[in-house]
């Protein structure tokens, strides 16, 4: 099975530079995802990492390390509108397609 | 490019009916798609898998005669939730993904309301 941790929310200011972490115990592991969820609205696909290291891409960045099961979502530059809830999700090893998604993180971004 | 369509966005039925919800992907063939169900403040949970001409993978504790499951072509899957109950109220999300690509693309959601 999986189990897979995340801070339920955090504040930040506009301009600010925030990290989102998020732990995991997989019975396998193929990959891990970061969304990005706006109240009522359908997870939009931010990043993807499979090898330890640190994707950029943008204002946002991945960082993942498979031997310690931890990774962090890094947002640069706040702006209110990515106020939203963060979610980690982890591909199994075994069924390959499926994945397996954290609570989530809800950031607020202030003035 | 990805996009995914759901259909409807919202319903409200009254219990002991059925409603179908379509999920389709506009642009590009989908050899699996994915229901998610999310309850307020809660994370995504999967309900099934589907592949296209086959029969959906269903997760432990989800009814396959309640949540029907229709996958009849590569840009479209349907699921079905029949005789609906207030407890069947929820946030329902489809997602697709492309044959080559490892990424999933979401749905807009449709939120039912089960009276």
């Amino acid at each position: 099975g999986q189990n897979i941790d995340q801070p339920t929310e955090m504040t930040a200011t506009e301009g600010a530079i925030v990290q989102i972490n998020c732990t995991y115990q997989t019975s396998g592991f193929n990959g891990l995802f970061w969304y990005q969820q706006h109240a009522g609205e359908a997870p939009t696909f931010l990043s993807y990492n499979v090898l330890d290291g640190l994707e950029e891409k943008g204002r946002f960045s991945s960082f993942l390390s498979r031997s310690k099961g931890y990774s962090y979502l890094l947002l640069k530059e706040l702006q209110m509108k990515d106020s939203a809830s963060y979610l980690c999700a982890v591909r199994d090893g075994l069924r390959y397609s499926t994945l397996t998604f954290g609570k989530g993180t809800m950031l607020l971004v202030s003035p | 490019g990805a996009v995914v369509s759901q259909h409807p966005s919202w319903v409200i039925c009254k219990s002991g009916t059925s409603v179908k919800i379509e999920c389709r992907s506009l642009d590009f063939q989908a050899t699996t798609m994915f229901w998610y169900r999310q309850f307020p403040k809660q994370s995504l949970m999967l309900m099934a898998t589907s592949n296209e001409g086959s029969k959906a993978t269903y997760e432990q504790g989800v009814e396959k005669d309640k949540f029907l499951i229709n996958h009849a072509s590569l840009t479209l899957s349907t699921l079905t939730v029949t005789s609906a109950h207030p407890e069947d109220s929820s946030f329902y999300i489809c997602s697709a993904r492309p044959g080559i690509r490892i990424e999933q693309y979401f749905g807009p959601g449709t939120r039912l309301t089960v009276t």
